[in-house]
């Protein structure tokens, strides 16, 4: 099982719908949690954290997170062409050696088609 | 202005050839990796320093080394040792908390030639 699985995509949505992101993560232990949003060719820049269960909203985005059942996802809502991009997972949790650290998913490549 | 500078943008390595990718950052961040991104795929971790002089290995360091003499610097050198290197490579940096984001430089497309 890999620590960080995001739904494979690519997904493909309209302009105007609500896009719906998902996120499994291996260490139950994880306590920071990470959407960041990376353009074709360029660096990762960071859309949302979360840390308590629940729902966050910032603007049309909401990140919701469920530890009980590992799992983290991001919506993003009245999508626009803008937002094709593809979305990255983020956990800190156990990986190399002892301490946590910031491990990535695979990404799900988002299209909102005009 | 604060934040994180990678350098070159553009890298060409010819076979059996050691480079080495720099990375500086003025936000007084403990913590500094690096990552390397192949098409289509996340980002695996490479190494990872979080105090001057101590690093780690992350995920996939064979073929790769490091070094962190200052707080500001992080250089990746990619070894001949490395068979496939030809990747996009990001330097990050956060505050040593636990919670706290990365902040990532521009990158360095690397292409063997």
């Amino acid at each position: 099982q890999k620590e960080v699985e995001q739904n494979s995509g690519p997904l493909s949505v309209p302009e105007g719908a609500i896009a719906s992101l998902n996120c499994t993560y291996s260490d139950r232990g994880s306590q920071s949690f990470f959407w960041y949003r990376q353009y074709s060719g360029k660096s990762p820049e960071l859309i949302m954290s979360i840390y308590s269960n629940g729902d966050k909203e910032d603007g049309r985005f909401t990140a919701q997170l469920n530890k009980a059942s590992q799992y983290v996802s991001l919506l993003i809502r009245d999508s626009q062409p803008s937002d094709s991009a593809t979305y990255l997972c983020a956990v800190n949790l156990i990986s190399s050696g002892s301490a946590r650290q910031l491990t990535f998913g695979s990404g799900t490549q988002l299209t909102v088609l005009p | 202005d604060g934040g994180i500078t990678q350098s070159p943008k553009y890298l060409f390595r010819k076979e059996g050839q050691n480079v080495t990718l720099s990375c500086e950052q003025n936000l007084n961040h403990d913590a500094m990796y690096w990552y390397r991104q192949d098409p289509g795929q996340g980002l695996r971790l490479i190494y990872y320093s979080q105090i001057v002089n101590d690093f780690q290995k992350g995920d996939i360091a064979e073929g790769y080394s490091v070094s962190r003499e200052k707080k500001e610097s992080f250089p990746l050198t990619v070894t001949s040792a490395q068979k496939n290197p030809t990747a996009f490579y990001l330097c990050a940096s956060r505050d040593s908390s636990e919670g706290t984001e990365a902040f990532f430089g521009q990158g360095t497309r690397l292409t063997v030639v």
